[in-house]
């Protein structure tokens, strides 16, 4: 199992571009998330999908949309990239949430907004 | 101790004694609480998670503590490695799937 994959790992865009970020997991799991990491601070939830073709907002989702069509994909995107989106974006899922599952988390893709 | 808000940034230990990381949370409603760590440049990994109705939880050399009364939560890592330093956040989880993470403590293991 490759576990959680993003794509790609690292990108500059200049102000307004559009990007989409791909994660994709291979584990059948249910629940997927997007975060998002500053400098210094914790993860932030962005959006999240409790199953194929559902979606729901976070704590900071202006900005980003997101969608689920395949249980194996979460896609994350940005219409028009502002400088303050410059920042880590992890992706993660797990099966189901109950005491004893993981969260497992992607390595990250690297986004710089010019 | 690190907070879901607040952070103490760095830990420093001895290789071979115990580890205490703290963390304190906002919500009570929170149903669930989980501890991640975060070496450089990767994405985190879970170590531990905890039900709110419970107030101890054991795993391969970590502890979670879980004091409601106070809204505290601690991870003691025992018998310190050079491999546990990294970054450790706490994270609880309000019903209905919202998760909120802490801003992290830095541990750092002294050979």
């Amino acid at each position: 199992n490759a576990g959680v994959t993003q794509t790609p790992k690292f990108r500059v865009l200049k102000t307004g571009q559009s990007m989409t970020l791909l994660c994709a997991q291979d584990m059948n799991h249910e629940y997927m998330y997007w975060y998002r990491q500053d400098p210094g601070m914790g993860l932030r939830l962005i959006h999240y999908s409790v199953g194929e073709g559902t979606t729901a907002k976070g704590e900071v989702p202006d900005g980003y949309n997101v969608s689920r069509l395949k249980k194996q994909n979460f896609l994350l995107g940005l219409e028009s990239a502002a400088p303050s989106q410059t920042s880590v974006y992890f992706c993660a899922s797990t099966l189901r949430w109950g005491a004893g599952n993981e969260q497992f988390f992607g390595p990250g893709t690297r986004l710089t907004v010019l | 101790g690190e907070s879901v808000g607040l952070h103490l940034p760095t830990l420093s230990v001895q290789e071979g004694d115990n580890s205490i990381i703290n963390c304190a949370y906002s919500n009570s409603a929170s149903d669930y609480f989980i501890w991640y760590k975060q070496e450089s440049g990767k994405g985190p990994q879970f170590i531990i998670d905890i039900r709110s109705n419970m107030d101890k939880r054991q795993g391969q050399r970590v502890t979670v503590l879980l004091n409601k009364t106070v809204k505290h939560l601690s991870l003691q890592i025992a018998a310190t490695q050079p491999g546990d330093s990294a970054v450790y956040f706490c994270a609880e989880k309000f019903p209905g799937n919202q998760f909120y993470f802490g801003t992290g403590t830095s541990l750092t293991v002294i050979p």
